[in-house]
């Protein structure tokens, strides 16, 4: 069953911009993590942010958790070329092992 | 740093045979997985383990069977390749931390197509 669901499915913007993808999930969680993956790549680990935990930051990186509305988001702040990648959230359901990822917001920064 | 390595980048083999999907890991996670890949569908789990010889179902394991013998090394077995076998399959690792999931750390993904 899917337990993060992306939104939006794909966003295209400006070297500069901010981006910000959203992420909404069913069950009640211990941690909920975004990995980026480049295109034909394994996935990376961005961020994990505790059930306790509001607002994580890590360099361009800001997450956000919501445990009431089951929401979460990224926003990448001054975005670069570099960042063109399919992000995904991953909720652990309240498991100690698995993650369900979400379908990924597809970001495409244009030069 | 942690490495996860697969043993294929990119594998094509035909209906009907078996295939071995291998993966290595160097950091002593006690976690691993095997996931597929597809176009609008995700990732989606096939088989974990959470210690040598101990495997669990994930969310689509027919067709598929896993084998932990050694703590580093987690096989995905392919009994008889069908078409529909053909995804992208990416092994990944976790530690076992008693707040909950933690970090997986992913390989590079074998792309596979069964003709």
């Amino acid at each position: 069953s899917q337990q993060g669901e992306e939104d939006p499915q794909a966003l295209s913007i400006q070297e500069g911009e901010n981006a910000t993808m959203n992420c909404s999930y069913k069950t009640s969680i211990n941690n909920l993590q975004w990995y980026r993956q480049n295109s034909g790549r394994g996935l990376v680990h961005l961020i994990l942010i505790r059930s306790n935990e509001r607002e994580k930051h890590s360099g361009r990186l800001r997450v956000t958790l919501d445990t009431s509305k089951k929401s979460s988001s990224l926003l990448i702040t001054a975005s670069r070329a570099a960042d063109t990648a399919s992000y995904f959230c991953a909720t652990d359901g309240g498991s100690n092992y698995k993650l369900t990822f979400g379908k990924g917001t597809l970001l495409t920064v244009n030069p | 740093d942690v490495k996860v390595t697969q043993s294929s980048r990119y594998l094509v083999k035909r209906t009907g045979e078996k295939v071995f999907l291998e993966c290595v890991q160097d950091m002593d996670h006690e976690n691993m997985f095997w996931y597929r890949q597809d176009p609008g569908l995700g990732l989606r789990l096939i088989y974990f383990s959470y210690d040598v010889k101990m495997k669990e179902k994930g969310d689509i394991p027919e067709g598929y069977s896993v084998s932990r013998e050694k703590k580093e090394r987690f096989s995905l077995i392919l009994e008889s390749a069908s078409t529909n076998q053909t995804s992208m399959y990416l092994c990944a690792s976790s530690p076992t931390k008693p707040s909950g999931s933690d970090t997986q750390y992913f390989g590079p993904g074998t792309r596979l197509t069964v003709l």
